[in-house]
């Protein structure tokens, strides 16, 4: 298996909600990544876990709380989103940090 | 700072070579990627170079390295329609512990039929 899963593929919360995003690899890779990506701009980071524990945060707002509860799996949950936090919501894996990354198709949120 | 910088728009052909262009900041990157976007979808790396190389041949790509000027391209022989995508680079940058890839501006490359 040389892919990376996400779930949903598309997702339209309204501020109050609590949704969360889902992520998977089964290539044995030990960091995985988020990264928001807005229309016609490159991903920016958003948190970095290494060997399952959480080794870069890019200030992100609490309202974004990442969780990695094994190696093949990374979740991104959601609290109290606003609306200019739509965008695409990328996952991303690699062997270790210093490796090249691979990266799931993505979940389209909007936030109502 | 961390920018990397490409040109928006590139318009070819079909059957002409592509040339995407790069200009990256951080002088001991150890390696640079690039990936092609494709509209809707995720990230697909198409390759990449090791800092202390000048070129890589892979199939119809072909990967330039000017250190000295920071400078990175990617070459696409005989350009096709599904070749149509947003090509971004990406230098890893030492953070310590944990490297971290900063993405270049995006080209957005039209091939026409």
């Amino acid at each position: 298996d040389t892919e990376v899963t996400q779930t949903p593929k598309h997702l339209v919360m309204g501020m109050t909600n609590k949704k969360s995003l889902k992520c998977e690899q089964h290539m044995g890779h030990r960091a995985m990544y988020w990264y928001k990506q807005k229309a016609k701009k490159p991903p920016e980071l958003m948190f970095v876990y290494s060997y399952e524990k959480l080794s870069i945060n890019e200030s992100v707002p609490s309202r974004f709380s990442p969780e990695c509860p094994n190696s093949s799996l990374l979740n991104l949950h959601l609290h109290a989103l606003q609306p200019e936090d739509s965008a695409l919501y990328l996952c991303a894996s690699s062997q270790g940090t210093r490796f090249e990354q691979f990266f799931g198709p993505g979940t389209r949120l909007t936030v109502l | 700072g961390e920018d990397v910088e490409q040109s928006l728009f590139l318009s070819v052909r079909e059957g002409d070579s592509s040339v995407i262009n790069c200009t990256y900041t951080d002088s001991s990157s150890t390696y640079l990627y690039w990936y092609k976007q494709e509209p809707g979808a995720g990230l697909q790396l198409l390759t990449y170079i090791f800092s202390n190389m000048d070129m890589k041949q892979d199939q119809r790509l072909t990967v330039l390295l000017n250190k000295k000027d920071k400078h990175l391209s990617l070459r696409i022989a005989d350009t096709q329609t599904g070749d149509s995508a947003i090509y971004f680079c990406a230098e890893s940058i030492d953070g310590g512990a944990t490297n971290k890839l900063i993405f270049g501006t995006g080209t957005l490359l039209a091939v026409q039929p």
